[in-house]
């Protein structure tokens, strides 16, 4: 089985600064994607971010970047330079495999606050 | 456009009161799943299919039915709705295979808020 672990239920920041949302997993797969998705007030599921666990090199996407240690089993995500509309729920997730079926498994996820 | 369509948005209902809300994809996505979102639960998923006629159980499928007749249509069934079910539905799709990013990017539907009374 899959688990996805987000230990910050809410975060602040002040806008321009960057911050870092936790996300631990644990799987006994051993190939898997990992997923970072925002989720503004509005409630849609907006994708952010994708790292494989055989890629070399950790993923980055614009202002985002996944801050990815396998041997820790961690793949956090790093926003830079913190904009108002940054705030939003934000959710980790995995799939066990680049081929399966079987759908995400989601962490609780973290509610992002950027301050003026 | 391509996108995930959900119907209706937004639902109030009794308890017991069948109920089905419909998910549609213009991708050609093989794979499509639902999801239930609960605060503090994160999503979860309720079942997926990986093609016509193959569907699957995911985590909280108890108390909820799915068909795939065809491929763009999911949609998800509660016989008899109880307050437990009053949650935030999200289908989602997305191409079968592995590889990269965009291959495996899941397409989230705009989300069904359920209240059941």
């Amino acid at each position: 089985a899959q688990k996805i672990t987000q230990t910050q239920p809410g975060m602040f920041v002040q806008e321009k600064e960057a911050v870092t949302l936790d996300c631990t997993y644990d799987t006994s797969d051993p190939s898997y994607g990992l997923f970072w998705y925002k989720q503004p007030s509005s409630g849609e599921m907006i994708f952010l971010i994708y790292q494989g666990s055989y890629d070399q090199q950790n993923a980055t996407e614009g202002r985002y970047s996944l801050n990815f240690q396998k041997a820790r089993k961690s793949a956090n995500l790093v926003i830079s330079a913190s904009q108002l509309g940054d705030s939003a729920m934000y959710f980790c997730a995995m799939r066990p495999s680049y081929s399966s079926a079987r759908q995400l498994t989601f962490g609780s996820g973290t509610q992002l606050t950027v301050l003026p | 456009e391509a996108q995930v369509t959900q119907n209706p948005r937004y639902l109030i209902t009794v308890t017991g009161k069948k109920l089905t809300v419909t998910c549609s994809q213009n991708m050609n996505h093989e794979y499509m799943s639902w999801y239930r979102q609960d605060p503090g639960l994160g999503l979860r998923q309720i079942y997926y299919s990986m093609n016509v006629e193959v569907t699957d159980k995911g985590d909280v499928p108890e108390g909820y039915k799915v068909s795939r007749k065809e491929k763009r249509n999911f949609p998800l069934i509660l016989e008899s709705p109880s307050p437990n079910q009053t949650s935030l539905y999200f289908c989602a799709s997305r191409m079968a295979g592995g590889g990269r990013r965009g291959v495996n990017e899941q397409f989230f539907g705009p989300g069904t808020r359920l209240t059941v009374l």
